[in-house]
């Protein structure tokens, strides 16, 4: 089976922009989870989403949002980009079942200029 | 929401020396799970412990769940170079939740 496959890998956006990162499961796997990996703060969870629908949500500002199409796939946006936003994304798929693993993507790398 | 600690942050050991890091939470967790993540890399998933006081292994790894399910830990037995990464544990936010939360992170460097 193919992984968890992320794009795009790298971006660089200017404070006050948006951006919109994308996120395809292994397939069968119906639920996804973003996670953002500051050095500082490690890997912190946004959200986590299951047949189209947001299950969890993390303490992170609304400008960080997301969806999931009925395919599973994912995407999540960020508005109004801050320099703080700079991190690692990683997207996360897994079968969705209580204590399920997670299989990780290569995650996509944001700079905030 | 479910907060697990990590430590130590950093471990430096010399190639063929033990490791061990440590996981603990406050509260009773249904399972832990562990994964690396090696440099430039994402996290991969290791292990999942779910019963009181389990130890599983793989190869050099040894992982434990404690008995009270308050805490875990992974040791790696003579390690070597291809060890290098961090690893963390991760926990399920409670009964119900889909929120998995990790640890800092055990950064483990092998001097060879």
């Amino acid at each position: 089976k193919a992984g968890v496959t992320q794009t795009p890998r790298y971006l660089i956006k200017t404070r006050g922009q948006q951006v919109t990162l994308s996120c395809s499961p292994i397939s069968g796997h119906r639920s996804v989870s973003w996670y953002q990996q500051t050095p500082g703060q490690g890997l912190q969870f946004l959200f986590e989403y299951f047949s189209e629908t947001q299950r969890n949500k993390g303490n992170f500002p609304g400008r960080f949002s997301g969806r999931q199409f009925s395919n599973s796939r994912s995407e999540m946006n960020v508005s109004t980009l801050e320099l703080g936003d700079s991190a690692l994304y990683l997207c996360a798929s897994s079968e969705g079942q209580g204590g399920s693993p997670l299989h990780f993507g290569n995650g996509t790398r944001l700079t905030v200029t | 929401g479910q907060q697990v600690m990590q430590i130590p942050q950093y471990q430096h050991v010399q190639e063929g020396e033990d490791f061990t890091t440590y996981c603990n939470s406050s509260t009773t967790l249904s399972n832990i799970q562990w994964y690396k993540q090696r440099p430039g890399g994402h996290p991969v998933f290791l292990i999942q412990l779910v019963k009181s006081g389990e130890v599983k292994k793989q190869k050099r790894l040894t992982f434990q769940f404690g008995e009270a399910k308050k805490n875990s830990s992974l040791h790696i037995t003579a390690t070597q170079t291809t060890d290098v990464g961090t690893y963390f544990c991760a926990a399920y936010s409670g009964a119900g939740s889909y929120q998995l939360t990790f640890g800092k992170g055990t950064k483990l460097s092998v001097i060879p």
